[in-house]
């Protein structure tokens, strides 16, 4: 089975400033990648995924991510931060040979400092 | 299309009460997923469905807990009886492939007292 890390389980950042939240996942073979976002008291809510092609995915709101398959990672970035930011995010990915089975990491804390 | 529907969003119960929380997925979606969620242990998969087949309930804690999904538009998570333990977000998610991500619901805030 799959297995996400997300190694920082809080990240405070000054508004404005970047962020990058970090993502690794334990697998080399050909898997789908997701970043979810859950605001408080609310689901979680797709952010942006990685499937094929380009390495660089973004999201509408100014996130966005990069898959590096030598290094199986996925981490978050968005070089300025709004204090509608502060959310939790979670990484998490599928491996389509194996069925429609996602593993999700523990999730980051990001908290937007005004 | 109205997203993935969960009931109710708030339950408060006795020690030692069944507790039933229900899940209305998208149509057309052919897998389901219930979760749970809490400050200590994170986000929790208790068990999913395909087709409206049980593939994998490893999660569930133990046989308090059973879920039954008797149609393509509607399942249920049971515990009883409850404890204070289960108190938690439970979430149901529903997907219709790999590629498409999962739609969450907006949870089922569980309080046993």
């Amino acid at each position: 089975a799959q297995s996400v890390t997300q190694l920082d389980s809080q990240v405070p950042v000054f508004e404005e400033a970047p962020v990058e939240l970090r993502c690794n996942y334990s697998s080399s073979v050909s898997v789908y990648l997701f970043w979810y976002v859950q605001y408080p008291n609310q689901g979680l809510q797709l952010l942006l995924k990685y499937l094929s092609g380009s390495t660089l995915v973004k999201s509408i709101n100014g996130f966005e991510a990069e898959f590096n398959k030598s290094q199986t990672s996925f981490h978050l970035r968005k070089p300025s931060v709004h204090i509608s930011d502060t959310a939790e995010y979670f990484c998490a990915v599928s491996d389509p040979n194996t069925g429609n089975q996602f593993y999700f990491g523990t999730g980051t804390s990001l908290t937007v400092i005004p | 299309d109205a997203g993935v529907i969960q009931s109710p969003r708030h339950e408060v119960t006795e020690m030692g009460q069944e507790v039933t929380l229900r899940c209305k997925p998208i149509s057309g979606h052919n897998s389901l997923f219930w979760y749970r969620q809490t400050m200590m242990r994170g986000l929790e998969l208790l068990i999913y469905f395909n087709n409206n087949v049980p593939i994998d309930d490893s999660g569930m804690p133990e046989d308090r807990f059973s879920a039954k999904m008797p149609n393509a538009s509607f399942s249920t998570l049971k515990i009883q009886p409850s404890e204070p333990r289960d108190s938690a977000v439970y979430f149901c998610a529903s997907s219709l492939n790999p590629r498409g991500g999962y739609t969450f619901g907006s949870g089922t805030r569980l309080t046993v007292v």
